[in-house]
C-alpha cells in the first residue's frame, strides 16, 4: 500500500468554480502534512502546510482529519493559473529522519475559461 | 538568481554509460536531497545529505552514488545506466530547523534533470 494515495483526476473545471482534492495517508503516526503544486514539466513548489486546526491562504483552504488519516485542499474561485498538479505530501513518524517526505502521485487540475 | 540549480537539464544517453548530474544551492540551506520522479509521476526520495554527511539512503542501487563536496553542492553519479533509470531527477534543499520539523521539511526544488536512457 502506498504511503499517500490521491485521486489522479483529471479535474476539469470552469473559471470561478470551487474544487476540492482529497488524499489519504497510511501511517497514523505521520507528523507533518503539505500540499505542493507542480506545473507541467516544472519542479514541485510548496503551496501550503496543513495544520490540525485547518488553515486558509487566500482562496486555498487545507484541512486535516487525523482520525480518518485524510487531508483535503479546497480551491475557491478557480483561476486559469491554478491549472497544475497538486501533490499531497506527508512526513513519517517523529522517529524518522527529517526531510523524508512521501509524495502522492498528484491530482491534475485544468481550469478552463 | 536561481536558488537551486541543477545541470544538465536534459540528458540522453545509451545503456551502460556513466553520467553525472550536478546540483548547487545558494540558499544557505544545510540539507540537500535527490528525488526521482518516474513516468507515473511518483516522486521518491533517493538520498539526503546534511552538511556533507549522508543521512538518508533509500533502497537505491549501488550504481547511484551521491557526492557532497560542501553543503552547497550535491552531485549524483550513475554508473552502468539502465533503461529503468529514465526519469526526472530533482535536487532539493531545506533549512535545518532546530525548533521543530516544519522548516526542515519544506523543500526548495531545482528545475529537474530529465534523463533518457536508450
Amino acid at each position: 500500500r502506498k504511503e499517500v494515495e490521491q485521486d489522479p483526476g483529471p479535474f476539469n473545471v470552469p473559471e470561478g468554480a470551487t474544487v476540492a482534492f482529497n488524499c489519504t495517508y497510511s501511517n497514523s503516526a505521520s507528523q507533518s502534512f503539505f500540499w505542493y503544486r507542480q506545473d507541467c514539466r516544472k519542479e514541485p513548489k510548496l503551496l501550503m502546510s496543513v495544520y490540525s486546526s485547518g488553515n486558509e491562504d487566500g482562496r486555498f483552504t487545507a484541512q486535516l482529519n487525523r482520525a480518518s488519516q485524510y487531508i483535503s485542499l479546497l480551491i475557491r474561485d478557480s483561476k486559469l493559473s491554478d491549472s497544475a498538479t497538486y501533490l499531497c505530501v506527508v512526513t513519517p513518524d517523529r522517529g524518522s529522519t527529517l526531510g523524508r517526505l512521501y509524495f502522492g502521485r498528484g491530482t491534475q487540475l485544468t481550469v478552463w475559461p | 538568481d536561481t536558488a537551486v540549480s541543477q545541470t544538465p537539464k536534459y540528458l540522453v544517453t545509451q545503456m551502460g554509460n556513466d553520467k553525472s548530474i550536478k546540483c548547487e544551492q545558494n540558499l544557505g540551506h544545510d540539507t540537500m536531497y535527490w528525488y526521482k520522479q518516474d513516468s507515473k509521476k511518483f516522486l521518491k526520495i533517493m538520498f539526503s545529505y546534511n552538511n556533507k554527511e549522508l543521512i538518508i539512503n533509500e533502497t537505491v542501487p549501488n550504481r547511484f552514488s551521491p557526492k557532497s563536496p560542501d553543503k552547497a553542492h550535491l552531485n549524483l553519479h550513475i554508473n552502468s545506466l539502465e533503461l529503468g533509470d529514465s526519469a526526472v531527477y530533482f535536487c532539493a534543499s531545506s533549512q535545518k530547523n532546530d525548533r521543530g520539523f516544519s522548516g526542515a521539511n519544506v523543500l526548495t526544488f531545482g528545475a529537474g534533470s530529465r534523463l533518457t536512457v536508450l
